[in-house]
């Protein structure tokens, strides 16, 4: 059973542009987590998902974020207009229900120029 | 709201001396606990976690917890350090075991040889 995968694993973007982080979770995992961890920090919880439900946003910043887990395919975390301070290490965790562990990907590096 | 506390940003200790990290957190109900380790550039991994019953958990990798109610701690232990232990470490807590989860900002582990 492979682990939670992101891809890409780096990203580099101009200020302005869009950036699309993908992670497909683990087989039979139906909840996904987002996280962002910027250098020298923690973890910051974003947002969580179900299939095609958003279930806590809260840690999301209101504007040019969005997140999606369709029912098939991967989970989309999608930043628009990036700014240099969008520059962080991006996180996805899943678990098959909401009671279990969360699993960890190896993370997206999003550096924005 | 939740809170955690690594106080130790970082820490160095020889290889084959014992290890404890501290994690203090701040929430109203025992709270779901978990230490989790960071290679650099690499995704996190679990090392334990804490739900209930026994206070003393052990984990992977030789590493054991212990939680205090009175002291709202959940120190990680080792009793003795191997190179390959080099890493960042970080506590963190949850309302339940899948939801969403608040993170310290770590402890970064140095083995000197």
């Amino acid at each position: 059973n492979a682990g939670v995968m992101q891809n890409p694993r780096h990203l580099v973007r101009r200020r302005g542009q869009e950036a699309r982080l993908r992670c497909s979770p683990m087989k039979g995992h139906s909840h996904v987590y987002w996280y962002r961890q910027l250098p020298e920090e923690g973890l910051k919880f974003m947002v969580y998902l179900q299939k095609e439900n958003i279930i806590d946003e809260s840690g999301m910043p209101k504007e040019r974020f969005s997140a999606e887990f369709p029912k098939e395919g991967p989970s989309i975390l999608r930043i628009q207009q990036v700014v240099r301070g969008d520059s962080a290490a991006y996180f996805c965790a899943s678990s098959p229900t909401d009671q279990e562990t969360q699993y960890f990907g190896p993370g997206t590096r999003l550096l924005v120029l | 709201a939740q809170s955690v506390t690594q106080p130790d940003i970082h820490i160095t200790v020889s290889e084959g001396a014992s290890l404890e990290l501290r994690c203090n957190y701040s929430y109203g109900a025992t709270p779901y606990l978990f230490w989790y380790v960071q290679s650099p550039g690499q995704g996190l991994q679990l090392l334990l976690k804490y739900f209930s019953g026994d206070t003393l958990v052990q984990g992977i990798k030789g590493f054991e917890a212990e939680f205090k109610r009175s002291q709202s701690s959940f120190n990680l232990r080792k009793p003795s350090v191997h190179w390959s232990d080099a890493a960042e470490y970080f506590c963190a807590v949850a309302y339940t075991n899948a939801g969403k989860s608040t993170f310290g900002d770590g402890t970064t582990l140095t083995v000197k040889p």
